[in-house]
């Protein structure tokens, strides 16, 4: 299975600045990554999907980049709305595994 | 509106069975792979299988096989998934995710979960 580890666990941001998530795999592959946030109480939401296209409707403050093993989710100047945990998938290999995710709080 | 709903709550002791129901409306239900994904209390996603809807064709994490089932109902729009034997660290709210759109096995449209409490 591919390991997703996530960094960092928790990252303390003040609104207007950016963010930049790091998910790291286990093992090599093209670009079949997604990113999701969510909110306390609610479900997941697609951001991001093939590393680096965002969405439907997502704003463009967030962007995402990479290959291989080193994909990065980035979001600049952070809105109130932006505080949330974030989570990477890959969808190159079967099982389908997760990263256990990035909270970004409000600093 | 273009949404997944799901059933309610359940609370199941260990050994027993839990059949979680996911409904599709607004858009064509056989046209997109169902997918159910678990979050246990305070832990991350974890993906346990998908169904094609067309061809109730099923593929499903090894770690879940012998346990789910995932069946669907194409006259009624909607997708099940039951996991038997029943253990404390199922505990977890379980979602269904709709396959996105150009995107082959991510999850553009998700359930609002559904909390299955083994006590």
């Amino acid at each position: 299975d591919i390991v997703l580890t996530q960094s960092p666990t928790t990252l303390s941001v003040s609104p207007g600045e950016g963010a930049t998530l790091s998910c790291r795999a286990s093992q090599s592959f093209s670009t079949n990554l997604a990113w999701y946030q969510q909110k306390p109480g609610q479900a997941p939401r697609l951001l991001i999907y093939d590393a680096s296209t965002r969405a439907t409707g997502i704003p463009a403050r967030f962007s995402g980049s990479g290959s291989g093993t080193e994909f990065t989710l980035t979001i600049s100047s952070l809105q109130s709305e932006d505080f949330a945990v974030y989570h990477c998938q890959q969808y190159d290999s079967w099982p389908l595994t997760f990263g256990h995710g990035t909270k970004v709080e409000i600093k | 509106q273009v949404q997944l709903v799901q059933s309610g709550a359940e609370v199941k002791k260990p050994g027993a069975s839990v059949k979680v129901s996911c409904k599709a409306f607004g858009y064509s239900f056989s046209g997109h792979d169902i997918h159910w994904v678990r979050q246990a209390p305070g832990q991350g996603l974890e993906w346990m299988g998908r169904i094609n809807p067309n061809s109730g064709v099923t593929k499903s994490a090894q770690k879940f096989q012998g346990r789910v089932i995932m069946t669907r109902d194409t006259s009624m729009s909607t997708a099940y998934m039951e996991l038997s034997r029943l253990k404390f660290d199922d505990t977890a709210v379980y979602y269904c995710a709709r396959e996105a759109v150009g995107a082959h096995n991510c999850f553009d449209l998700w359930g609002q979960g559904t909390l299955v409490t083994v006590s």
